[in-house]
């Protein structure tokens, strides 16, 4: 069973602070990785993908994945009240059932509250 | 503009009774999923499907079941099997495991 493990919260940080958002899965052979931002009572929106170990930046936002120890990260710089949400972690694994496919496996989400 | 239309926005079902959610898209996408959503949950697969005319069971399909006879359309089907119904439902579709998934805005169901 692929799992996709994430604190869930709620993480509170004040207007203007760093918010870090964490993420361990189990399957050493994903190679795709995303965060998604689904606000209350609406659908998960895709904010951030990353592929190779490192950072990736966009905007205010960073991604950072490290495979070797299965964990990758979401800080969301300057946080604003608007990005509170839950942030839910996506891992990309091979599915063999079937004709075999790639699916996404998500984590429950971690609520972030930013307080102004 | 491009996107995945799920309809309707609220569903309410009696006992016994099946109910059907319309997931449409226009992005040209292969794959279509349907996930449900409890609180406290995550995000659950019910089906999903990578070619027309083939589907497969995701993690919880019991009770559920679905159709893809054009690229465009994944409609879910809740039977009167599925005990506990009551969810958020949501229908996504991706071009590749590259992208990520690109999600519907939901249907939320009910049991009256």
């Amino acid at each position: 069973q692929k799992e996709v493990e994430q604190n869930s919260g709620p993480l509170s940080v004040p207007e203007g602070a760093i918010a870090s958002l964490n993420c361990t899965y189990s399957d050493r052979g994903s190679q795709s990785f995303f965060w998604y931002r689904q606000y209350s009572g609406k659908s998960p929106e895709l904010i951030m993908s990353i592929y190779s170990n490192g950072d990736k930046e966009d905007g205010r936002f960073t991604a950072q994945l490290n495979k070797a120890s299965q964990y990758v990260s979401l800080l969301i710089r300057d946080s604003q009240p608007s990005d509170s949400a839950t942030y839910l972690c996506a891992v990309n694994y091979y599915a063999y059932s079937g004709a075999g496919s790639y699916q996404l496996t998500f984590g429950k989400g971690t609520k972030l509250s930013v307080i102004p | 503009d491009g996107g995945i239309t799920q309809s309707p926005k609220y569903l309410f079902r009696k006992e016994g009774q099946n109910v059907t959610l319309s997931c449409e898209q226009n992005l040209n996408h292969d794959a279509m999923y349907w996930y449900r959503q409890d609180p406290g949950q995550g995000l659950r697969l019910i089906y999903y499907s990578q070619i027309v005319n083939d589907f497969q069971k995701g993690d919880i399909a019991e009770g559920y079941s679905v159709s893809r006879e054009k690229k465009e359309s994944f409609p879910l089907t809740v039977t009167s099997a599925q005990k506990n119904p009551t969810a958020f439902y949501l229908c996504a579709s991706s071009i590749s495991r590259a992208r990520g998934y690109t999600f519907g805005s939901g249907t939320r169901l009910t049991v009256v």
